[in-house]
Formats: C-alpha cells, sequence, structure tokens
C-alpha cells in the first residue's frame, strides 16, 4: 500500500523566514509526486515532480525530489502570511490515483 | 462552469439516512475522482471514474459506499445509512487525463468540497 509520511505536522514562523517541508514516501513504481496548498477547502496544485524532473520553482517557492531517500522538500522563502495553509503531498505509482500525506499546516505570523 | 462544482457545500443528517452528493466536473475532463477529507488528515482516495466506467473503486470503505457517473460528466456519490463517522469533507476532483497518461500534468483540478456532518 503506498505512504506518504510528511513532518513537521505543523509549525509557526515569522513573516519573511524561510521554511522547509518534508515529505516521505513508499510507492509502487513511482511515478510523480506532487505538491498542493490547501487554505480553505479546495487543494490547488503547486508542484509535479518526476524522475525527469526533480526540481520545480515558481517565485517563493521551489522544490526538490530526492529518489534516491524516496523524498521531496517544499522551500517557501522570505514567507508572507497569504502563506498560511496547509501544504499536502502527493504520489502516484502504478494506479491512477493520488494517495496523499497528512499535511503540514503552516502559519505565518507578522 | 469554470471549475469543479459540488453540491450541497453542506448536509447534515441523521445517523442511517441516505445522502447524495453531487460532482459536475470541469467541462471534458474524462477523469473524475472522489475523495474523503477528516480534520486533520489528507484526503483519502475513495474512486477514480475515467469516462463512465469506476476504474478504481478500490477505496470506498464498504458497501454502503456508491458512486455513479452515468453520461460521463456528473458524478454522484452515494452513502446508505449514514454513520457518525462518515462524518467528513467529501471532495471531488477532474483531470483531462489519466494520471501517468503521456501528457498529463499531474494535476487535479479540486471542488470545494461537501461538508457531510451525520448526527
Amino acid at each position: 500500500e503506498d505512504k506518504v509520511v510528511q513532518s513537521p505536522l505543523s509549525l509557526v514562523v515569522h513573516e519573511g523566514d524561510t521554511v522547509t517541508l518534508n515529505c516521505s514516501y513508499e510507492v509502487t513504481n513511482f511515478r510523480s509526486l506532487l505538491w498542493y496548498k490547501q487554505e480553505k477547502k479546495a487543494p490547488t496544485f503547486l508542484f509535479m515532480l518526476t524522475s525527469s524532473g526533480i526540481e520545480k520553482k515558481s517565485g517563493r517557492l521551489s522544490s526538490k525530489l530526492d529518489k534516491k531517500e524516496l523524498s521531496s522538500i517544499l522551500n517557501i522563502t522570505a514567507t508572507q502570511t497569504g502563506d498560511s495553509a496547509i501544504y499536502l503531498c502527493a504520489v502516484t505509482g502504478t494506479a491512477s490515483k493520488l494517495t496523499f500525506g497528512t499535511g503540514t499546516r503552516l502559519q505565518v505570523t507578522l | 462552469g469554470a471549475g469543479v462544482s459540488q453540491t450541497p457545500s453542506n448536509k447534515v443528517t441523521e445517523k442511517g439516512k441516505y445522502v447524495e452528493l453531487r460532482c459536475d466536473p470541469i467541462s471534458g475532463h474524462t477523469a473524475l475522482y472522489w475523495y474523503r477529507q477528516s480534520l486533520g488528515q489528507g484526503p483519502e482516495f475513495l474512486i477514480y471514474f475515467q469516462g463512465t466506467g469506476a476504474a478504481d473503486d478500490s477505496g470506498l470503505p464498504n458497501d454502503r459506499f456508491f458512486a455513479v457517473r452515468p453520461e460521463g460528466s456528473v458524478s454522484t456519490l452515494k452513502i446508505q445509512r449514514t454513520e457518525r463517522g462518515d462524518s467528513a469533507v467529501y471532495l471531488c476532483a477532474s483531470s483531462p487525463r489519466r494520471q501517468g497518461e503521456t501528457g498529463s500534468t499531474g494535476e487535479l483540478f479540486f471542488g470545494e468540497g461537501s461538508r457531510l456532518t451525520v448526527l
């Protein structure tokens, strides 16, 4: 059974800080790892990482995949209060579905 | 519509009752997924449709749960004899392609969810 573990479960930082969120996984026939941001209800897509694309960057957010360690990190630099959300990591394998972790709840304070 | 639409947004029911949750995916999206999210947890896979057929229903917890997508667009998740443990947010997502298919970006487009409370 596919499994995703995220850490930390939650953290509180000050605006301007840099944060690193962690995701480790176990999946049969890995295809991709995805990061989503969930502010209220609907998760919104951030990045997809695959064997052929192990680093992605968009503005202050960046992500890397370590296939050897079966893990990924999501970095957010110069955090803003609008970054406060739950960040979800998910993987796809043989099956055409996403298996999600429990998420990391990030709170950015002034 | 522009995004995935789910109705109702909130549903309160009594234990033992029957409920239906509806999902209207983005037009043209062939793949449709149902997930369930309990408080403090990540979304948990329930069922996946490719077109009209359920390609993977391995996440349905028991036979009280059933989902249909008769015309390959709108889907309905049906829960019989509801129990308090069924209380959660039920999320629907659609995608233009099957996960892992050539050309797939991997992105699922989620609706706002239906919050089900079983008293």
